[in-house]
């Protein structure tokens, strides 16, 4: 069975600095990648997926995340934060011709400082 | 559209009582899916229902259970509440299996005394 490991809890950065978000996950056959982001007291929604092709994926408010097989990675990147990006961040992990089930990591909380 | 919505959004529940937690979607979605978030767990699958008329279930699924009344709505009911059951609870939709996003609600928040 897949699973998926965020391996930071919580990530303070700067304004304006940039931030990497660090996700592998682990799975015996072909996955389908996702990051999805929750801003306080809200549901979450989808920031950007990897299903297939170029292993760089841009999604939105200028995030970017890279599929990295032999890694077995799949990192978020921004290359300069705003405080409105204060938010827990989750990657998550589908595997292909399986079912539908997909397995959320325990999320990373972003802070951002001024 | 308004998406995925649920009700209530707060509940305060004594230990032994039940309550049914409403989902709906207007997306026409085939699948959907209830979620339990806790602090430093993430989301953990608790039933989810790939078409109208059937369920399955998904990581933690002990002390609840689920109708899919039709394509649009997705109940998830606690017959005797836990104090173990305090969480937030997400419902979310999606059109199928594997590749597709799935849309959330914005959550219900459960206290049980």
């Amino acid at each position: 069975a897949q699973s998926v490991t965020q391996l930071d809890s919580q990530v303070p950065v700067f304004e304006e600095a940039p931030v990497e978000l660090r996700c592998n996950y682990s799975s015996s056959v072909s996955v389908y990648l996702f990051w999805y982001v929750q801003y306080p007291n809200q549901g979450l929604q989808l920031l950007l997926k990897y299903l297939s092709g170029s292993t760089l994926v841009k999604g939105i408010n200028g995030f970017e995340a890279e599929f990295n097989k032999s890694q077995t990675s799949f990192h978020l990147r921004k290359p300069s934060v705003h405080i409105s990006d204060t938010a827990e961040y989750f990657c998550a992990v589908s595997e292909m011709n399986r079912d539908d089930k997909i397995i959320f990591g325990k999320g990373t909380r972003l802070h951002i400082l001024p | 559209n308004a998406g995925v919505t649920q009700t209530p959004k707060f509940q305060v529940l004594k230990t032994g009582q039940s309550m049914t937690l409403q989902c709906a979607q207007d997306m026409n979605h085939n699948s959907m899916y209830w979620y339990r978030q806790d602090p430093g767990m993430g989301l953990r699958l608790i039933y989810y229902s790939a078409s109208e008329g059937t369920t399955d279930k998904g990581e933690v699924p002990n002390g609840y259970n689920v109708s899919r009344l039709n394509k649009r709505e997705f109940s998830l009911r606690l017959e005797s509440a836990a104090p173990s059951q305090t969480s937030v609870y997400f419902c979310a939709s999606s059109e199928g299996r594997g590749p597709y996003e799935q849309y959330f609600g914005p959550g219900t928040r459960l206290t049980v005394t």
